[in-house]
């Protein structure tokens, strides 16, 4: 069964670093998402992306953030400037049709960044 | 705005008897429901989902899900409890009007099956 991939499982890295966070969606998908969950908290959304740009955003993701689709089979999310409050499991989500609210989401195994 | 409630953090139950995770939405129109379950170190894996048509949802590992328009909850149950089955699982929601649009979580809820 087709997974969504992610690399690396956990980053650790200084505060102002820059992360890059890579993840493969399932190949045949064209919506994708990352999520992140600080521990203990729930699992909150930061950006989506179709057709090789941004289609939604939440306040979380600010200037700090970026993502990109640099080839046909990655996806990755590009922290400039680390912070200590950015440590949180990273999740990529993959979905097959764009135009569908009823589409499933399918999750990658994450990434844990702990910024120090 | 959506929003999802699952109001308990913690449900034990004992192997082989039947177990509840209650999760509550609220949405401005007709809510897609989805249930998603997290194993230590792993990530979401997709259970169930409610889209429309009959209210008991069967998904994955025998777990099931009632929609109730009434009193606005997605309840996850099994009939019968395996230690297997303790994990963490979230109840998700998006607005039938939203398109594909994020999901929004609810908090969680770590269900300990002891055996």
């Amino acid at each position: 069964e087709p997974e969504v991939t992610q690399t690396p499982s956990h980053q650790v890295t200084q505060m102002g670093q820059e992360v890059i966070l890579r993840c493969v969606p399932i190949s045949n998908h064209l919506y994708f998402y990352w999520y992140r969950q600080i521990l203990g908290q729930k699992v909150e959304f930061l950006v989506s992306f179709y057709n090789n740009e941004i289609s939604e955003k939440s306040e979380i993701f600010d200037d700090q953030f970026s993502v990109e689709r640099p080839d046909g089979s990655n996806f990755t999310l590009k922290i400039r400037s680390t912070k200590l409050e950015d440590s949180a499991m990273y999740f990529c989500a993959s979905t097959r049709d764009p135009a569908s609210g009823t589409d499933t989401q399918y999750f990658g195994p994450g990434t844990r960044l702990t910024v120090l | 705005a959506q929003s999802v409630a699952q109001p308990e953090d913690q449900v034990n139950v004992a192997e082989g008897n039947p177990l509840t995770v209650k999760c509550t939405y609220s949405v401005s129109g007709n809510p897609y429901l989805f249930w998603y379950v997290q194993y230590p170190n792993r990530g979401l894996q997709f259970l169930l989902k409610y889209i429309t048509g009959d209210n008991l949802v069967k998904g994955s590992y025998g777990f099931e899900a009632e929609f109730n328009k009434s009193q606005t909850s997605f309840h996850l149950k099994k009939p019968s409890a395996l230690v297997s089955d303790s994990a963490l699982y979230f109840c998700a929601v998006r607005d039938f009007y939203s398109g594909n649009t994020p999901l929004v979580f609810g908090k969680g809820t770590r269900l300990s099956v002891i055996a």
